[in-house]
């Protein structure tokens, strides 16, 4: 069974421009997280879609958004880069639909490296 | 504010036994996860403690009181291949995961 794969593995981008990263989830899990993890700092969550829809977000500016398609992918994109965008960005399934459940197990992908000069 | 701390990093031994403590102060628990995170990959479940106790699976064990505030992840019979982070996570009462920095494992020969 193939894990959670995730595009590009590393973005170099500058200033202001726009990133778009992908996460393609476990077969059959219909919730996609997605985690900033920057040097030093523990993951900080972003936002978490189901059934295509965004179910939460976390305390992140605007010009992070995303959208989560039919079959169940989902991409994140960030606008207006500024430098302290770079970090690691994780994407986590789930096959628990209810984040309500204690042992929500998440599987994660290796991540998206983003760059921002 | 809710908070995780663990130790940034730690160094042990081949072959001994390493504790990995994590306090936290949150709004609310409903469970604690233990990830492992090897440099460059992603990261992979380890353990989940919802009530006081330990839990052991194999040569790792990990601990929960929920009175303290209180957890450590146990490692015994340490090998090189156990070098890598370990992330400390409580579940508030909004069923979000907080996230410690991890504890960076470093094992010697």
């Amino acid at each position: 069974e193939a894990g959670v794969t995730q595009s590009p593995t590393h973005l170099i981008k500058t200033r202001g421009q726009q990133a778009t990263l992908r996460c393609s989830p476990i077969s059959g899990h219909t919730s996609v997280y997605w985690y900033q993890q920057a040097l030093g700092l523990g993951l900080q969550f972003l936002l978490w879609y189901d059934e295509g829809e965004e179910r939460n977000r976390g305390n992140f500016p605007p010009r992070f958004s995303g959208r989560q398609f039919p079959n169940y992918s989902s991409e994140l994109i960030v606008n207006a880069l500024e430098l302290e965008d770079s970090a690691l960005y994780l994407c986590a399934s789930s096959s628990d639909r209810s984040a309500h459940s204690g042992a929500n197990v998440l599987t994660f992908g290796a991540g998206s490296r983003l760059t921002v000069l | 504010g809710q908070n995780i701390d663990q130790p940034t990093e730690m160094t042990a031994t081949e072959g001994a036994i390493v504790q990995i403590n994590c306090t936290y102060q949150t709004s609310g628990f409903n469970g604690l996860f233990w990830y492992q995170q090897h440099a460059g990959e992603a990261p992979t479940f380890l353990s989940y403690n919802v009530l006081d106790g330990l839990e052991e699976k194999g040569r790792f064990s990990s601990f929960l009181s929920r009175s303290k505030g209180y957890s450590y992840l146990l490692l015994k019979e340490l090998q090189m291949k156990d070098s890598a982070s370990y992330l400390c996570a409580v579940k508030d009462s909004n069923y979000q995961l907080i996230w410690g920095a991890g504890t960076k494992l470093i094992i010697k020969p």
